[in-house]
C-alpha cells in the first residue's frame, strides 16, 4: 500500500524565521509526483509546490523549497521568511504516474506563524 | 467559472436521509475527483472521473455512496441512508487532464449528519 506520513501534527514559528515540515512516503513505484498543499481556515486547498520524482534538483517557489531524498522516500518543505499568512494546515501528497492523478495525502501539519 | 465551485457550502441532514453534493469544475477540465476529509485528517480519495465515466471508484466506502458526471462537467456525489459517520468535509478537485497536471480544489461541502 502507498502511504504518506507527516509526523508533526503541529508546528509553530516566529514571523520572519524559517521552518521545515517533514514528510515521508512509502511506495514501490519509481515514477511519481510529490506535492505540498496548503489549507487555510478558508478551507480551500492550494498548491504550494510540486516535485517530479525523476528530477534530482529540488523544486523552489519563492520562499518555499523542498528537500527531496528519493532513496530515503523523504520530501520535506522549507518555508523561509515565514509570514502570518502562512498560518494553515499543510498536507504532503503523493501521486503515482499510473493512477489517473489521484492524490494520497498525509495527515497534515498545522503551522502557526506567531508575530 | 473561474474556480471549482461546490454547493452547498454546508449541509446538515438527519440520519437516514439522502443527500446530494454538487461540484462544478473549471471549464475544460476533463478530470474530476472527489475526496472526503474527516476532522483533523488529510483528504481521502473517493472517486475519479475522466470525462463522463468513473475511471476509478475504489475509494467509495460502500454502496450507499454513488457519483455521476453525466455530461462530463458538473458532478454530483450522492449519499443514501446517511449515517453519523458520514459527517465530514467533501472536497472536489479538477484537472485539465488526468496526466499529473495541477489539481484545483473547491472549498468543499461540510456535511453534518445528526
Amino acid at each position: 500500500a502507498q502511504t504518506v506520513t507527516q509526523s508533526q501534527p503541529e508546528m509553530s514559528v516566529q514571523e520572519a524565521e524559517t521552518v521545515t515540515l517533514s514528510c515521508t512516503y512509502d511506495t514501490s513505484e519509481n515514477n511519481y509526483y510529490l506535492f505540498w498543499y496548503k489549507q487555510p481556515p478558508s478551507r480551500q486547498m492550494i498548491l504550494v509546490i510540486r516535485q517530479e520524482a525523476y528530477k534530482q534538483q529540488n523544486a523552489t517557489e519563492n520562499r518555499f523549497s523542498v528537500n527531496f531524498q528519493k532513496a530515503a522516500k523523504s520530501f520535506s518543505l522549507k518555508i523561509s521568511d515565514s509570514q502570518l499568512g502562512d498560518t494553515a494546515m499543510y498536507f504532503c501528497a503523493f501521486n503515482p504516474y499510473n493512477q489517473g492523478g489521484k492524490l494520497i495525502f498525509g495527515q497534515g501539519t498545522e503551522l502557526s506563524v506567531k508575530p | 467559472g473561474a474556480g471549482v465551485s461546490q454547493t452547498p457550502s454546508n449541509k446538515v441532514t438527519e440520519k437516514g436521509k439522502y443527500v446530494e453534493l454538487r461540484c462544478d469544475p473549471i471549464s475544460g477540465h476533463t478530470a474530476l475527483y472527489w475526496y472526503r476529509q474527516s476532522l483533523g485528517q488529510g483528504p481521502e480519495f473517493l472517486i475519479y472521473f475522466q470525462g463522463t465515466g468513473a475511471a476509478d471508484d475504489s475509494g467509495l466506502p460502500n454502496d450507499r455512496f454513488f457519483a455521476v458526471r453525466p455530461e462530463g462537467s458538473v458532478s454530483t456525489l450522492k449519499i443514501q441512508r446517511t449515517e453519523r459517520g458520514d459527517s465530514a468535509m467533501y472536497l472536489c478537485a479538477s484537472r485539465v487532464s488526468s496526466m499529473n497536471t495541477e489539481a484545483f480544489f473547491g472549498q468543499g461541502t461540510r456535511l453534518t449528519v445528526v
